[in-house]
């Protein structure tokens, strides 16, 4: 079945450091992809989406391209901030699964300033 | 607009109780999708609903069911509840374009603790 691997946590990176998050996939059709961040206390917000091949999301300075050659959704930022220490999910859904979206474990990220 | 809504945020409650939870979509979202989050298993599907029936079920037991209203509303009912099934229970909504979900907006969560 289908399903999403992203890099084991927790990531602790200083302010203004550079930040990749690696998500890989494994889907039989063509998904969309997702990374949504959870901040302490909070339910999931949506951050960027791309629903096609070499599809680039893009919000709050963060950015991911839909890699269909290699299966890969990875989530890069410049420059960090404190206020982005949260975690980051990586999710994909597709035709077959409708309504289901189908997550990453999670990664965890702390920024110190 | 206003977001997804659940409620209550919080609930404790004893093994063996049963326990109701709802959720209200964002405006005009017909799709509604329950996830079990707990620190073991990450986030679980649950199941959704899309007018009133329910389109797709997560590998759950039995005693976790819902049900959708008239007005998209949901509720997730879990009965003789567990100690494992403390946890986190998030509510999402989306439309459908075509056959194909949009981009799901989630509610705040419930968080279930179960003594």
């Amino acid at each position: 079945g289908d399903s999403v691997t992203q890099m084991e946590g927790p990531v602790t990176l200083s302010e203004e450091a550079f930040l990749t998050i690696n998500c890989t996939y494994t889907a039989t059709g063509y998904p969309s992809l997702f990374w949504y961040v959870q901040y302490p206390g909070e339910g999931l917000q949506l951050l960027l989406k791309a629903t096609k091949a070499d599809d680039k999301g893009s919000n709050k300075g963060f950015e991911a391209t839909y890699r269909k050659e290699t299966t890969s959704f990875h989530l890069e930022k410049g420059s960090v901030q404190v206020s982005d220490s949260a975690v980051y999910f990586c999710a994909l859904s597709d035709r077959r699964s409708q309504g289901n979206l189908i997550f990453g474990k999670g990664t965890k990220l702390s920024v110190k300033p | 607009k206003a977001g997804v809504t659940q409620t209550p945020r919080y609930l404790i409650k004893t093994r063996g109780q049963q326990v109701t939870l709802s959720c209200s979509p964002i405006s005009g979202h017909r799709s509604v999708s329950w996830y079990q989050q707990t620190p073991g298993q990450g986030l679980q599907f649950l199941f959704e609903y899309f007018s009133e029936t329910q389109r797709n079920k997560g590998n759950f037991p039995g005693r976790f069911s819902g049900r959708q209203f008239s007005n998209s509303r949901s509720e997730m009912n879990v009965s003789t509840l567990e100690l494992g099934d403390s946890a986190l229970y998030l509510c999402a909504s989306s439309e459908l374009q075509g056959r194909r979900n949009t981009e799901a907006f989630f509610g705040q969560g419930t968080r279930l603790t179960v003594v």
